[in-house]
Formats: C-alpha cells, sequence, structure tokens
C-alpha cells in the first residue's frame, strides 16, 4: 500500500519569499501524483498533477513542483510566495487501479506573513 | 467546468438521529464518486467508494450500517449518517471522477455535521 509524508506540519514564510513544501511517497507500484490547496471551510482544489512524462510540472497559481523517482518525492514549490497563499497544502498519491484512490499526506500549513 | 456540489454545507442534528448529505456532479457525470471525512487540522481519510448502480466499497474500520452510501444516478451520491452520535461530528468530503477521465478527481466544498 502507498502512503505519503509530509514532514513540515507548517511552514511560515514571509511575503514575496520563495517557499518550498516537502512530499514524499511509499509505493511498489507506478504512481500518480497530486498537490491539493484547502482553504479554511472549504473542499480541496487541485493545484497541479503527474501522470507521466516532463517530471517538472506547473499548476495553478504560479505553483510547480518536481516528480524525483529515486528519491520518491514531490515537493511544491513557489518562487514568490502572497498573503492570498495562506492555507493547507495537501499532497496525494494514487496507484491506478482502474479509478482512482487517493491517499493524503497529513498536511501542511503555509503562513504567509507580510 | 467540473463543479461539485454539497448539500447542506452545514448541518446540526441531535443525537440518535439520522442526517442525509448529498454530492451532486453539477456539470459532468461521474462513475465513481468518494466519500472523505477530514477531523480538525488532520487529513482527509477515504470512507467509502461509490459507483453508480452498484454497492459502495468501504475502506477497513468504517462502519456500512452506520455510514450508507447511494449513488442512484450519474451526478448524485447520497451519504446518511444513521443514529448520528456526537462522535460523529466532522467535516465530510465528497470527490467526483467524470466518467472516463478515471485519473481525474473533483471534490465538493465539503459539509460540516455538528451532532449535540
Amino acid at each position: 500500500a502507498q502512503s505519503v509524508t509530509q514532514l513540515d506540519s507548517q511552514v511560515p514564510v514571509f511575503e514575496e519569499a520563495p517557499v518550498e513544501l516537502r512530499c514524499n511517497y511509499s509505493s511498489s507500484v507506478s504512481v500518480y501524483l497530486f498537490w491539493y490547496v484547502q482553504y479554511p471551510n472549504q473542499g480541496l482544489q487541485l493545484l497541479l498533477k503527474y501522470l507521466s512524462g516532463s517530471t517538472l510540472v506547473k499548476g495553478i497559481n504560479g505553483f510547480e513542483a518536481e516528480f524525483n523517482k529515486s528519491q520518491t518525492s514531490f515537493h511544491l514549490r513557489k518562487p514568490s510566495v502572497h498573503i492570498s497563499d495562506t492555507a493547507e497544502y495537501f499532497c496525494a498519491v494514487s496507484e491506478y487501479t482502474g479509478f482512482q484512490k487517493l491517499v493524503f499526506g497529513t498536511g501542511t500549513r503555509l503562513l504567509v506573513s507580510p | 467546468g467540473a463543479v461539485v456540489s454539497q448539500h447542506p454545507s452545514w448541518v446540526i442534528c441531535k443525537s440518535g438521529t439520522s442526517v442525509k448529505i448529498e454530492c451532486r456532479s453539477l456539470d459532468f457525470q461521474a462513475t465513481t464518486m468518494f466519500w472523505y471525512r477530514q477531523f480538525p487540522k488532520q487529513s482527509l481519510m477515504l470512507m467509502a467508494t461509490s459507483n453508480e448502480g452498484s454497492k459502495a466499497t468501504y475502506e477497513q474500520g468504517v462502519e456500512k450500517d452506520k455510514f450508507l452510501i447511494n449513488h442512484a444516478s450519474l451526478t448524485l451520491s447520497t451519504l446518511t449518517v444513521t443514529s448520528a452520535h456526537p462522535e460523529d461530528s466532522s467535516f465530510y468530503i465528497c470527490s467526483a471522477t467524470p466518467t472516463g477521465y478515471s485519473y481525474e478527481q473533483y471534490f465538493g466544498p465539503g459539509t460540516r455535521l455538528t451532532v449535540t
């Protein structure tokens, strides 16, 4: 079975600074990888996904992530954050089994301050 | 496009009563829908996978008789929490996979259930 580790429960950063949110996964087979963002009292919004092809994936709101198979990582980055990026970020993995069954990490709270 | 709605967004019920939560895919058909539960400041835990026209598949540890799932059409899945207790209070989130696009999953805004 697959699992996802987000080591950082909270990442504080100043506005306009770069940020990296770490995600490592474990699986015995090939996986799909996702990053979702959750704003307070809301559902999840897909930021980006890796299915195949280029290991550098660009998503919405200026975020990008790089799939590193040898390190089993899928870290999320943004070169310059805004106050509005303050939210909970979840990394998720799925093994393709005919339909998608996501396993989520514990989440990282990104706190952007002025 | 790819909008999923949930109703109600917030519900309070008394202990012992049942409450139904609806999940609708508004602009696409969804053969498969998922139900998650999220405790405060924690991650989402998959409760069950719902396929249109068939019985739901529950994750280990989830009580089938307590959390009844019905996926009667390609745009609607319902979760009924039966004989609710305070420990069932949680944030319930559904997601839907467009038919033919098994790697895509779109999430609803969630339903906050409080059992008093």
